[in-house]
């Protein structure tokens, strides 16, 4: 069964960094487009945004409101996927998902993680 | 860019039908064919019901559908079942620079 699990949710402070990692398994993880997309509590979806195949060039589109605060990256060799948060603010509390897709001929995300959940607060 | 819009709720009685709409502009739903919708459970992760506007992946029931008119996309789930109630999500490409909108959430009551 193909399976993402998120890790590396905790509290942390305004200001602080987090990592949050991404196992997935049971799918071809190098030809898969990755994404992340939060859930603030009580709140609807964001796409964050995602990395594309190494075979596609590997580099990363990135959402308006992160971008240059978050940093998305992959490890092929470890069938892993990972969001560099850094300047967090208390907005940024959210529950954060891995997902496959969308992207590589697919406009969609057809799999989610269960998620992660971020708490920044003081 | 803004998230598209959803109605906050939507309620039906069980076996009746109900549509959710989603609505945006021709940057987003109007300019592309890349609309997806999703189910969540709450405290659960969303779950893909439809892609490509109206397509179904497999093991989706047939209850669901989805279509567009212009820069509106909707969903409708006909024979309303108690399972059915749970926040419902449209997406869309948005293009090279925005990438991808989720809209506002639409909660669907079985009543």
């Amino acid at each position: 069964e193909v399976q993402l699990v998120e890790s590396g949710g905790a509290l942390v402070k305004p200001g602080g960094s987090l990592r949050l990692s991404c196992a997935a398994s049971e799918f071809t993880f190098t030809n898969a487009y990755m994404s992340w997309v939060r859930q603030a509590p009580g709140k609807g979806l964001e796409w964050l945004g995602r990395i594309k195949s190494k075979t596609d060039g590997g580099t990363t589109d990135d959402a308006a409101p992160v971008k240059g605060r978050f940093t998305i990256s992959r490890d092929d060799s470890k069938n892993m996927l990972y969001l560099q948060m850094n300047s967090l603010k208390t907005e940024d509390t959210a529950v954060y998902y891995c997902t496959i897709g969308p992207g590589g001929g697919k406009g969609y995300i057809d799999v989610w993680g269960k998620g992660t959940t971020v708490t920044v607060s003081s | 860019q803004s998230a598209l819009t959803q109605p906050a709720s939507v309620s039906g009685s069980p076996g009746q039908s109900i549509t959710i709409s989603c609505t945006g502009t021709s940057s987003d739903v109007g300019g592309y064919n890349y609309v997806s919708w999703y189910q969540q459970h709450p405290d659960k992760a969303p779950k893909l019901l439809i892609y490509d506007v109206s397509k179904r992946p497999s093991g989706v029931s047939n209850r669901f559908s989805g279509s567009k008119s212009g820069n509106t996309v909707s969903l409708t789930i006909s024979g309303l079942q108690a399972e059915d109630e749970a926040d419902y999500y449209c997406c869309s490409y948005a293009g090279i620079n925005t990438f991808y909108v989720f809209g506002t959430g639409t909660k669907v009551t079985v009543l």
